[in-house]
């Protein structure tokens, strides 16, 4: 079974733009989560989402948003990108909610 | 706030030695907790999970210990191998492994010497 993939896996804005990051999770899982790794916060809770609503939101500005698509695909999107939004943003996804999850490899984001 | 986190950034072993990784957590509610094992550029690998109803689980070489009297968790890798070294993270959830949000310890970076 493949895994979990995020496209792009690498990603060079400048402050300003906005950026949106793509996540398809493991055939059959339903609940696809959000997380923000940078070397100094660590892995930080974004957002989760099952059957196409967000279920719960960890504590990030109104510039990060997301959405869930029918086929469970899930997008996460960057507004006005900052310097601090640099980071590895990491897609994780479950059966449901309250059940293991699996990440996938990461989109590397650098706003310069 | 309360929070996940790991007693040593950095944990040197070697190679065939039993490697144990720490974490304390804070949170007396938490219910599930997990351990992920990262590689250099890629993303958080499932390793192994326990629920705060059991104190022990054991996998493939790795074992998790749980105490609950004192939040304490640890992982126990066996006979470690090149292979095992990574940044190795605890997490923490209320309520199973989802609904919530993880919340992540720091993470130990496991070296393994030759």
């Amino acid at each position: 079974k493949a895994g979990v993939t995020q496209t792009p896996r690498y990603l060079i804005k400048t402050r300003g733009q906005q950026v949106t990051l793509s996540c398809s999770p493991i055939s059959g899982h339903r609940s696809v989560s959000w997380y923000q790794q940078t070397p100094g916060q660590g892995l930080q809770f974004l957002f989760e989402y099952f059957s196409e609503t967000q279920r719960n939101k960890g504590n990030f500005p109104g510039r990060f948003s997301g959405r869930q698509f029918s086929n469970s695909r899930s997008e996460m999107n960057v507004s006005t990108l900052e310097l601090g939004d640099s980071a590895l943003y990491l897609c994780a996804t479950s059966y449901g909610l309250q059940e293991t999850q699996y990440f996938g490899p990461g989109t590397r984001l650098l706003v310069l | 706030g309360e929070s996940v986190g790991l007693h040593l950034p950095t944990l040197s072993v070697q190679e065939g030695d039993n490697s144990i990784i720490n974490c304390a957590y804070s949170n007396s509610a938490s219910d599930y907790f997990i351990w992920y094992k990262q590689e250099s550029g890629k993303g958080p690998q499932f390793i192994i999970d326990i629920r705060s109803n059991m104190d022990k689980r054991q996998g493939q070489r790795v074992t998790v210990l749980l105490n609950k009297t004192v939040k304490h968790l640890s992982l126990q890798i066996a006979a470690t191998q090149p292979g095992d070294s990574a940044v190795y993270f605890c997490a923490e959830n209320i309520g199973g492994g989802g609904a919530d949000g993880l919340t992540f310890g720091k993470g130990t970076h496991l070296i393994i010497q030759p």
